[in-house]
């Protein structure tokens, strides 16, 4: 089951440019996290978000937590080929013990 | 501080076989989750072991089973492979329980033939 859904699902972008990746959920959650992954290995954390409204920076990424948990987005500026990958959000419910990934968001920066 | 690692990294088998991944926690990390992920998607759950116990499970079949030994290491067990089954199979590590923070191996690529 797919609690997560990520929009868009491929993003191709030159060098420099902005860009914004969704996560959406009808399900509250206690907690979501971002990751990214490179082929050929596993995904790494790049934030957790706890907090409604919530709104963490990374250098050029930016991280919000929609007000009523049920969503999130990540912003990056300026992109650069360095970000290439599959960018992924995770989120834990309030009921379950287990994360739910969503469908995930292939970002390609052509330099 | 050793980081979660996974073995074998690729495997090939054919329709019908049972097969076997290893996962070595990160140290001091008492619980263990797995995924399969295909190919350009998001990981889904499998299952989780905390203190050598099951403590949840997502929607796969009994044919999926696991372990958690005393050293917190765990294995994933598919019995009657089938071409479905080829995907990338990772496992995390985190310190206790689901709501702490997990750390990935680098997976296990597994094809069914």
């Amino acid at each position: 089951t797919q609690l997560l859904e990520q929009s868009p699902q491929f993003l191709s972008i030159q060098e420099g440019e902005n860009l914004t990746v969704y996560c959406n959920s009808s399900s509250v959650f206690s907690s979501l996290q971002w990751y990214r992954q490179e082929p050929g290995e596993g995904p790494v954390l790049l934030v957790t978000v706890v907090t409604g409204g919530e709104v963490k920076k990374l250098k050029r990424l930016t991280f919000q937590f929609g007000d009523a948990r049920k969503d999130s987005s990540l912003h990056i500026t300026a992109a650069q080929p360095g970000d290439t990958g599959l960018y992924l959000c995770a989120g834990v419910t309030y009921t379950g013990n287990q994360f739910y990934f969503g469908t995930g968001t292939s970002l390609t920066v052509i330099p | 501080e050793t980081g979660v690692t996974q073995s074998p990294t690729h495997l090939i088998k054919t329709r019908g076989q049972q097969v076997t991944l290893r996962c070595s926690s990160q140290s001091g990390h008492n619980t263990v989750s797995w995924y399969q992920q295909a190919l350009g998607q998001g990981p889904q759950f499998i299952f989780q072991y905390y203190r050598e116990e099951e403590n949840g499970r997502g929607n796969f079949p009994p044919r999926f089973s696991g372990l958690q030994f005393p050293n917190y290491s765990s294995e994933l067990n598919v019995n009657a492979l089938e071409l479905d089954d080829s995907a990338l199979y990772l496992c995390a590590s985190s310190l206790a329980g689901t709501r702490e923070t997990q750390y990935f191996g680098p997976g296990t690529r597994l094809l069914v033939l």
